[in-house]
């Protein structure tokens, strides 16, 4: 079956950056365009961007561009994404999530606090 | 960017209930809307996808209508394990996909 698997909680300092990671199988990976979308506690969803795995493509909401960067390894099957810079703001859970069919990773806790 | 304004963002309901929340697109998606369910300190699980297609294995009292910009995502008689929060989210093929702003539904 299908199966999206994040990488465990971080906590980091304001400034530092982070790299979240989701390990997709059950599928043909380069197939999919995967999603990343967060959730600050207590909020609703943010879609933040995605990555094709195919080409390597990415688009970013405005908000995070020049701090947010999404990748892939094809060889693992694995979707990244880093973020910078950053702020007490950025403390949320992180999700990967595939399109078309919306299966969607654990989450990843990101606590931001000095 | 599309807006999509999701009422109402807290519903009051009893068991056996029948509820509807309604999504509204600032601009036509056609049918491709999705409606999640997520419950405290899990990921959204999807319910419908295509506006009204209902995922497999999710229970036939949830279902979705709509196309263009109204949207509905009706529960016909409520259950204990409904009670949870629900998201709709467009996803009409122009980034950035946006989803609702959410509603909790509680027990009355």
């Amino acid at each position: 079956q299908v199966q999206l698997v994040q990488s465990g909680a971080e906590v980091k300092k304001p400034g530092a950056s982070v790299k979240v990671s989701c390990k997709a199988s059950g599928y043909t990976f380069t197939s999919y365009i995967i999603n990343w979308v967060r959730q600050a506690p207590g909020q609703g969803l943010e879609w933040m961007g995605w990555v094709n795995p195919n080409s390597g493509k990415t688009g970013y909401v405005e908000k995070f561009q020049g701090r947010v960067t999404m990748t892939r390894n094809t060889s693992i099957t694995t979707a990244y994404m880093e973020l910078s810079g950053l702020r007490s703001e950025d403390t949320a859970v992180y999700y990967c999530a595939r399109d078309e069919e919306w299966d969607w990773g654990q989450g990843t806790l990101v606590t931001v606090s000095s | 960017d599309i807006q999509m304004t999701q009422s109402p963002s807290t519903l009051s309901a009893s068991v056996g209930d029948r509820v509807t929340i309604t999504c509204r697109a600032s601009q036509n998606i056609r049918s491709l809307l999705a409606w999640y369910q997520q419950k405290p300190g899990k990921a959204p699980k999807l319910l419908i996808y295509m506006a009204s297609s209902l995922k497999s294995g999710v229970p036939s009292r949830f279902s979705g209508s709509g196309s263009g910009t109204e949207f509905t995502l009706t529960i016909s008689s409520l259950q204990p394990d409904d009670f949870a929060t629900y998201y709709c989210q467009q996803y009409n093929g122009y980034y950035p996909y946006t989803f609702g702003q959410g509603t909790n539904l509680e027990i009355k």
